[in-house]
């Protein structure tokens, strides 16, 4: 496996279900992103790990519940999930946070339908 | 105000022709970066071109080149020989300076269909 990938690709789940999302980076980087991107809607960012820790929480509800167990794995635990929570879920990570130049190199994404 | 502006919603080109996708951004910060991602309808994010406030040369990767004109705040991307590939919603991204870390700010997107 070579980048970042993302599972499942695709998801569907009622509201009173319990998933999650895994995104694997393969490039050796320390930052780590999740994104949402809804139907006409810019991307919005998530949260942020850098070097495991949460750097960036962007006022996110308390039914996405991120984990960054090492800098090459992180989850979104989603719970209690509302319709309007249907979206593209997309993964990113960087080589760091700070410092000058941080392309993000992002994953294929998780279309997440919510019944 | 909008960080990031993308005022063309959807834009077509002619195959083998250069087309122009319009980014204006707002900051007051004097060191910041642009970038440019191509999304194709699987999904995925394709990095495409950086450009550093501080950079007084155009960046350029191939067919992609940015118009970065600083005093008009834009960082208009430009694609040259347009190929059907090329077919994808194309991203503006704003990240500010070093006390917001590597967070980006995206535009709304422009959808670009090449027609053949």
């Amino acid at each position: 496996e070579t980048g970042v990938t993302q599972t499942p690709r695709h998801l569907v789940m009622g509201m009173t279900n319990k998933k999650s999302l895994k995104c694997e980076q393969h490039l050796g980087h320390n930052a780590m992103y999740w994104y949402k991107q809804s139907a006409k809607k810019p991307l919005e960012l998530m949260f942020v790990y850098n070097f495991k820790e949460q750097t960036e929480n962007n006022s996110v509800p308390s039914r996405f519940s991120p984990e960054c167990p090492n800098s090459s794995h992180l989850f979104l635990h989603l719970h209690t999930l509302q319709p309007e929570d249907s979206a593209l879920y997309l993964c990113a990570s960087s080589q760091g946070w700070t410092g000058g130049y941080n392309e993000q190199f992002f994953g294929p994404g998780t279309r997440l339908t919510v019944l | 105000a909008q960080k990031i502006t993308q005022t063309q919603p959807g834009m077509f080109v002619q195959e083998k022709e250069a087309v122009t996708l319009d980014c204006t951004y707002d900051t007051s910060d004097q060191s910041y970066g642009l970038f440019w991602y191509k999304q194709p309808s699987s999904g995925e994010m394709i990095f495409l071109i950086y450009q550093g406030s501080y950079d007084e040369q155009n960046a350029t990767e191939g067919r992609y080149s940015l118009n970065f004109q600083k005093a008009r705040k834009s960082a208009n991307l430009v694609i040259s020989a347009s190929q059907l590939g090329d077919s994808a919603m194309y991203f503006c991204a704003m990240r500010e300076g070093q006390e917001y870390g590597n967070k980006l700010v995206f535009g709304a997107g422009t959808i670009l269909r090449v027609k053949s």
